[in-house]
C-alpha cells in the first residue's frame, strides 16, 4: 500500500531561516505523482507544485525549492529565508493509479519574528 | 469562477441526527473527493467520484454516504452523527483523477454532541 510520511510533526525557526521540510513514500509503482499543499491558519488548502515521477529535475519558484529524488523516494521541500507568512501546515501527497490520493500527515511550521 | 464552494461552514449536530454535507464545483472537473481532517492525521479520504453516477469508498467510509447525479455536486451525507465524525471535511476536484491537481473547497467544521 502506498504510504506517505512527513516525520516532523512541529518546526520553528526564526523568522529569515531557511527550512526544510521532509516528505518520505512507499510505493511500488514507477507512474506516479507528488504533491505539496499549504494549510495556512485561516484552513484554505493550497496547492504548491505538482511533480511526475518521471521528472527528478528539482524546481524552485523564488523563496521555495523542491528536491526530488526517486533514489531515498523523498520529495523534500525548503523554504530559503522563511518569512512569518509562511507560518502554516505543509502537506505532501501521492497519486498513482489507484484513483486514491495519499496524504502526510503534515508538518506544523511556526516562523518566530 | 467560484471553484470549489462547500455549505454549511460550521454544523453543530446532536448524535444520531442526519445531515448532509453540500460540495459544488463550476470547472467542469470529473474527479471529486471527500476528505477528512483529524489532529495529527492529516487528510483522509473518504469517498470519490471519477464522474457523474459513479463513486466509491476512501480509506474512512463508515457512517458516510454520496452520490453523484451531476458533474458539479457531491454532497456527503452522515446517516447517524456519532461524535468521532467531529471533524473538518474538505471536498475537492480535480479535472480528470487524483494525479491532477486538486482543488480544495472552504472546508465544513463539524461538531457531533
Amino acid at each position: 500500500a502506498q504510504k506517505v510520511t512527513q516525520a516532523q510533526t512541529e518546526i520553528s525557526v526564526v523568522e529569515k531561516e531557511d527550512v526544510t521540510l521532509d516528505c518520505v513514500y512507499e510505493t511500488r509503482d514507477t507512474t506516479y505523482y507528488l504533491f505539496w499543499y499549504k494549510q495556512p491558519p485561516s484552513g484554505e488548502l493550497v496547492f504548491l507544485i505538482r511533480r511526475n515521477s518521471f521528472d527528478e529535475q528539482n524546481e524552485i519558484s523564488g523563496r521555495y525549492s523542491w528536491n526530488f529524488q526517486k533514489s531515498t523516494s523523498s520529495f523534500n521541500f525548503t523554504i530559503t529565508a522563511s518569512q512569518v507568512v509562511d507560518s502554516a501546515v505543509y502537506f505532501c501527497a501521492w497519486a498513482g493509479g489507484y484513483q486514491k490520493v495519499t496524504f502526510g500527515t503534515g508538518t506544523k511550521l511556526q516562523v518566530i519574528p | 469562477n467560484a471553484g470549489v464552494t462547500q455549505t454549511p461552514k460550521f454544523q453543530v449536530l446532536k448524535t444520531g441526527q442526519s445531515m448532509t454535507l453540500q460540495c459544488a464545483q463550476d470547472m467542469n472537473h470529473e474527479y471529486m473527493s471527500w476528505y477528512r481532517q483529524d489532529p495529527g492525521m492529516g487528510l483522509r479520504l473518504i469517498h470519490y467520484s471519477v464522474g457523474a453516477g459513479i463513486t466509491d469508498q476512501g480509506e474512512v467510509p463508515n457512517g458516510y454516504n454520496v452520490s453523484r447525479s451531476t458533474t458539479e455536486d457531491f454532497p456527503l451525507r452522515l446517516l447517524s452523527a456519532a461524535p468521532s465524525q467531529t471533524s473538518v471535511y474538505f471536498c475537492a476536484s480535480s479535472p480528470r483523477g487524483p494525479t491532477d491537481t486538486q482543488y480544495f473547497g472552504p472546508g465544513t467544521r463539524l461538531t457531533v454532541l
